[in-house]
């Protein structure tokens, strides 16, 4: 399995309070992404990261922010949390192909957060 | 741009039946497509991938799929499904840098 951890797994937070989700690889990949999955909606695009400082936005940004300061580590803040972050957030790692474009993907085990 | 559609947010099978799982996807440039399943508070994980070569593709667990250039199709298929084949299942589409999922299918298995 690939190593990737994500903590916290569980969170219950208040309306407007920060929080910072946390997302470290032992794979030495080069491309990171935050994920967030709700009924209906599959999996959205939140932030991506392509290296080290390197990040841009996906579908569904606002609201969020993220840093990349080590190859291993991607972090995932929501400044003034809000009831619709409520949801399962997925981080997951990719080594490009040949061609530069991402290859398969490997997810954590994703963290559930609930904004009371 | 790249994005996927995927025809069918319940499927319900009786064990032994085929599995069918229909996904269509719209790519700008020559399309990387996955299948992932998820089983009940995990992670995602890779059934099988189209990169370029062979159109029909092989995975685990039995399942393989086809991608169809001028159907712009890449279908899931099992001949027999197993009970324990019953989770959600995402189709994806790799662009430039980032992939796109479509919104899931939940397969159930009747005894």
């Amino acid at each position: 399995d690939a190593g990737i951890t994500q903590s916290p797994r569980h969170k219950v937070t208040e309306t407007g309070t920060p929080v910072t989700l946390r997302c470290h690889q032992t794979e030495n990949h080069r491309y990171m992404y935050w994920y967030r999955q709700d009924p209906g909606h599959g999996l959205r695009l939140i932030h991506y990261s392509y290296g080290v400082k390197d990040t841009d936005k996906g579908e569904v940004s606002d609201g969020y922010s993220v840093s990349r300061s080590k190859t291993e580590d991607f972090l995932l803040t929501l400044e003034s949390a809000t009831s619709s972050q409520t949801s399962v957030y997925f981080c997951a790692i990719s080594e490009s192909t040949g061609g530069g474009t991402p290859g398969e993907l490997f997810f954590g085990e994703g963290s559930r957060l609930t904004v009371l | 741009a790249q994005s996927v559609t995927q025809l069918g947010s319940h499927v319900s099978v009786s064990e032994g039946a085929l599995v069918l799982l229909r996904c269509n996807y719209s790519s700008s440039v020559p399309p990387y497509l996955f299948w992932y399943v998820q089983y009940p508070n995990q992670g995602l994980q890779l059934l099988l991938k189209y990169t370029t070569g062979a159109t029909l593709v092989k995975g685990i667990n039995g399942f393989e799929a086809e991608f169809k250039k001028s159907e712009t199709s890449f279908h899931l298929t099992k001949p027999s499904a197993h009970m324990s084949d019953a989770a959600e299942y995402f189709c994806a589409v790799s662009g430039r840098v980032k992939l796109s999922f479509g919104a899931g299918t939940t397969v159930t298995v009747r005894a």
